[in-house]
């Protein structure tokens, strides 16, 4: 069964710098979303992607985020200047054709920022 | 904007019927209502996604009332391995993806 991949499983980093965290979404999936989750709090909605440009975004979705799908196949997250608040379970998933379809989440890549 | 509610927790013994319902006003007329399922450190997992009325796949069921202002997610005969946080996922009006908090099922033998 396809399935997303994530690197790196797990990201140290120091406050202030920039991370990029790495998807490769399920082959002819359409449509890419980025999650975060606090530890032991709920999913967090960020940011979809569709037809290379965001489709909507949360208003955690700040200046210090952005995304890309650089080579057509990765999809990626860039957290500009970290902070410690940014220390989370950032989860990818892709779905189908239309947003309505189901999405398949990655493993997850936890950020530690300190 | 569309606000959902779920408990926080529930128990519940092997070999019950769960039941998990999510309260959700102002959400898309014409979107589905999603579930998922989550283990530690682990991405959500599908389980089941419906419009109105019934949906029954091979691990649930989802139950949908014509005001679509809740939904119940219907586990069957579950086992420890069901221990899990579910998730329900809706779209509010505006279409932004509204997660629940998530409700903590914890089966005991």
């Amino acid at each position: 069964e396809p399935e997303v991949t994530q690197t790196p499983s797990h990201q140290v980093t120091q406050m202030g710098q920039e991370v990029i965290l790495r998807c490769v979404p399920i082959s002819n999936h359409l449509y890419f979303y980025w999650y975060r989750q606090i530890l032991g709090q709920k999913v967090e909605f960020l940011v979809s992607f569709y037809n290379n440009e965001i489709s909507e975004k949360s208003e955690i979705f700040d200046d210090q985020f952005s995304v890309e799908r650089p080579d057509g196949s990765n999809f990626t997250l860039k957290i500009r200047s970290t902070k410690l608040e940014d220390s989370a379970m950032y989860f990818c998933a892709t779905g189908g054709y239309l947003p309505t379809d189901t999405q398949y989440f990655g493993p997850g890549t936890r950020l530690t920022v300190l | 904007l569309a606000k959902t509610t779920q408990p926080i927790s529930m128990d519940s013994y092997e070999g019950q019927e769960v039941n998990i319902t999510c309260s959700h006003n102002n959400i898309a007329t014409n979107d589905y209502i999603t579930w998922y399922q989550q283990f530690p450190s682990q991405g959500p997992r599908f389980i089941i996604q419906g419009y109105k009325t019934k949906v029954t796949n091979e691990v649930a069921s989802l139950f949908i009332p014509a005001d679509r202002k809740s939904s119940t997610l219907s586990l069957p005969r579950v086992s420890l391995s069901d221990t899990a946080v579910y998730y329900c996922l809706v779209r509010d009006s505006n279409y932004q993806l509204i997660w629940g908090a998530g409700t903590k099922l914890i089966i005991k033998p």
